[in-house]
């Protein structure tokens, strides 16, 4: 039963701290996505890669966070330096998308981690 | 993206089916139709999709109208499991991965 896998789950850390998340996704996928959830703001996407290349990382702050994927199997999350306001739970999500014209089926699905619920006192 | 527009939240008996509407007259020719739902402390999941035609799946089904204006997903005999924040997200056809999630419908499931 193939899932998608984050690391931490929970992650507690003071303000000014360096803070990574991972994330493997799917085998076979070839897009990544990372997803901020809060109260406030709901589900919000940050950031999504295709075949490892970064697509549109419009929805995050470019100051204090940086996404990356050193491989196919690793999808990385990083906020440097924390601060409070970045309290929230982080969801990698994984699917794979062919162009139309293709040959292949395009699948729509994207398969969800089950999160890193991050805190920054 | 076009917007869509869900009650905040649903109750319904547990073995009963349960219908959850979503209105987007704003949807264009080339948009998908969408569901995913969320349950507690997990991540959200994929129920079903659709862009005319009524769909089905072991899960759910989804019935679109004639107009596309409007869609209900359709839970045949909900359970306690299927209590969960169900989100109606509208996705263009062409090289839109993206899923812009809104507020959604709370569904309470009673025993």
């Amino acid at each position: 039963d193939a899932r998608v896998t984050q690391t931490p789950r929970d992650k507690v850390t003071e303000m000014g701290q360096e803070v990574t998340m991972r994330c493997q996704p799917i085998l076979g996928h070839n897009t990544v996505f990372w997803y901020r959830q809060t109260m406030m703001q709901g589900l919000e996407l940050l950031a999504y890669f295709r075949n490892r290349a970064p697509l549109d990382d419009s929805g995050m702050p470019k100051d204090r966070f940086s996404a990356e994927m050193p491989d196919a199997t690793l999808a990385t999350l990083k906020i440097q330096p924390s601060e409070p306001r970045d309290s929230a739970v982080y969801f990698c999500a994984s699917g794979s998308f062919k162009r139309q014209g293709e040959s292949h089926r395009i699948y729509n699905e994207q398969f969800f981690g089950p999160g890193t619920r991050l805190t920054v006192l | 993206d076009a917007k869509t527009t869900q009650p905040n939240s649903m109750e319904s008996n547990e073995e009963e089916p349960v219908h959850l509407p979503c209105n987007h007259s704003t949807i264009s020719g080339t948009d998908y139709i969408h569901w995913y739902r969320q349950l507690p402390s997990q991540g959200p999941e994929y129920v079903i999709h659709g862009l005319t035609s009524n769909v089905n799946n072991r899960m759910a089904s989804l019935a679109i109208a004639e107009d596309r204006k409007s869609s209900t997903l359709i839970l045949h005999r909900a359970t306690l499991r299927d209590a969960a924040v169900y989100y109606c997200i509208l996705r263009g056809r062409f090289g839109n991965e993206k899923l812009t999630f809104g507020t959604g419908t709370r569904l309470t499931i009673i025993p």
